[in-house]
């Protein structure tokens, strides 16, 4: 079967720096999503990775090991609003999106 | 402003009610989405809708029935619903489905309690 990995909740404090894994094991594969949720919100868009290596944007940053069926999501200077959900979705080879059950961060001035 | 409207945000039905969420986006995208959000699980794609054609219903039970008049507006008709169809029912949107949804486009949800 197809499964996406993600720790459950992780707490971290304000003006630190944060790394949220994702791994995957999926039939194929043409790209990994990360997604932030904020509480009573939609999810929005954060990066796309299809190659490895890593893309950064901003504070946010997303690496991508394809061999290693590994990304992670990195945050740096942590600020109470990046309180959220994170949701980790990879497109198989039918280009259909799999999720993982997101992972909450809690940040603590 | 993800430009995806969701109405009702909360809904609350008896197992007996007949009820309709809707979506509607103002991005120009030609595919719409359901899908489904429990707590602590991974989200659920319930339907997919291209250019107004439905694409995709991932055995969904018959309780649930999607309608797309046109690619700007989504419902989602519910009647005889289940306690454990309590969710987040999230609609999203993309500029297509080939070669994958590639970004998507979220809705705030619709968050159904059905007693």
């Amino acid at each position: 079967g197809q499964n996406i990995d993600q720790p459950t909740e992780m707490t971290a404090t304000e003006g630190a720096i944060v790394q949220i894994n994702c791994t995957y094991q999926t039939s194929g594969f043409n790209g990994l999503f990360w997604y932030q949720q904020h509480a009573g919100e939609a999810p929005t868009f954060l990066s796309y990775n299809v190659l490895d290596g890593l893309e950064e944007k901003g504070r946010f940053s997303s690496f991508l090991s394809r061999s290693k069926g590994y990304s992670y999501l990195l945050l740096k200077e942590l600020q109470m609003k990046d309180s959220a959900s994170y949701l980790c979705a990879v497109m198989d080879s039918n280009y259909q999106l799999i999720w993982g059950a997101g992972t909450k961060l809690i940040i603590k001035p | 402003e993800t430009g995806v409207t969701q109405t009702p945000r909360h809904l609350v039905m008896g197992m007996t009610n007949k009820k309709s969420l809707k979506c509607e986006q103002h991005l120009g995208h030609n595919a719409m989405y359901w899908y489904k959000q429990s707590a602590k699980k991974p989200l659920e794609l319930m339907f997919v809708y291209n250019f107004k054609e439905q694409t995709e219903n991932n055995s969904v039970p018959s309780r649930f029935s999607p309608e797309c008049p046109n690619s700007s507006h989504l419902f989602l008709h519910l009647h005889t619903l289940q306690p454990e169809d309590s969710a987040l029912y999230l609609c999203a949107s993309s500029q297509g489905t080939s070669g994958g949804p590639g970004e998507l486009f979220f809705g705030e949800g619709s968050r159904l309690t059905v007693l």
